[in-house]
């Protein structure tokens, strides 16, 4: 089956700062790679996700690219603000599936 | 809408004592899924609903049991509650319609269980 590996487990910035959540897959099959973002108390909820047909994607602030090759997609959040605090989590799901695999996340802290 | 819904947001138990956990979604969405998020472990996959009536196993589906006897609601059942099974309890649902991501699950708020 699938498995994501989600690095770092915690990433801390200043304002204003990037920050980039990297993730890796192993299905070759995979060709959805959604994003989500859980803050405290709350549960996740999806922030941006792209396909494999299309290798950036861009929202705001927030970016996913994705390598097919090397079988790795990448979060980047520019211009951190406070409110980005919260725990992130990748996902992969296989071609004909559509349940994800999720990684272990990715915890947050923007200072002020 | 209220979306998905969680009922209860916190409970207590002692060892070997039986809940239930319910989920109901105000969306339409044929899928439902329950999962659990520990510490370090991500979100894992208990169980799952392709439809009214239907269930099957995730990846952690052991001491766990289910039912989706009406499409809106999915509930998961803790028969002799252990305290491995001390968790956070996320639901989730999504849909399948023509040239829709039915991979995007909107999440409940969570029931944080404690077995001692």
């Amino acid at each position: 089956g699938e498995n994501v590996e989600q690095h770092p487990s915690t990433l801390s910035v200043q304002e204003g700062d990037s920050a980039v959540i990297k993730c890796t897959y192993s299905d070759s099959a995979s060709n959805y790679f959604p994003w989500y973002k859980q803050e405290l108390g709350k549960g996740p909820q999806l922030i941006i996700d792209i396909r494999s047909n299309v290798g950036e994607k861009k929202d705001q602030r927030i970016a996913v690219t994705l390598n097919k090759t090397a079988k790795h997609f990448s979060l980047h959040i520019t211009e951190t603000q406070p409110e980005d605090s919260a725990v992130y989590f990748c996902a992969a799901v296989s071609g004909g599936s559509y349940i994800p695999t999720f990684g272990r996340g990715t915890s947050l802290i923007v200072h002020p | 809408n209220a979306g998905v819904t969680q009922t209860p947001k916190f409970r207590v138990l002692k060892t070997g004592q039986s809940m239930t956990l319910l989920c109901a979604q105000d969306m339409n969405h044929e899928y439902m899924y329950w999962y659990r998020q520990d510490p370090g472990m991500g979100l894992r996959l208990i169980h799952y609903s392709v439809g009214e009536g239907t269930t099957a196993k995730g990846e952690v589906p052991d001491g766990y049991n289910v039912s989706r006897l009406k499409k809106q609601n999915f509930l998961l059942g803790l028969e002799s509650a252990a305290p491995s099974q001390t968790s956070v309890y996320f639901c989730a649902s999504s849909y399948s319609i023509a040239g829709g991501h039915r991979e995007t699950q909107y999440f409940g708020p969570g029931t944080r269980l404690l077995v001692l």
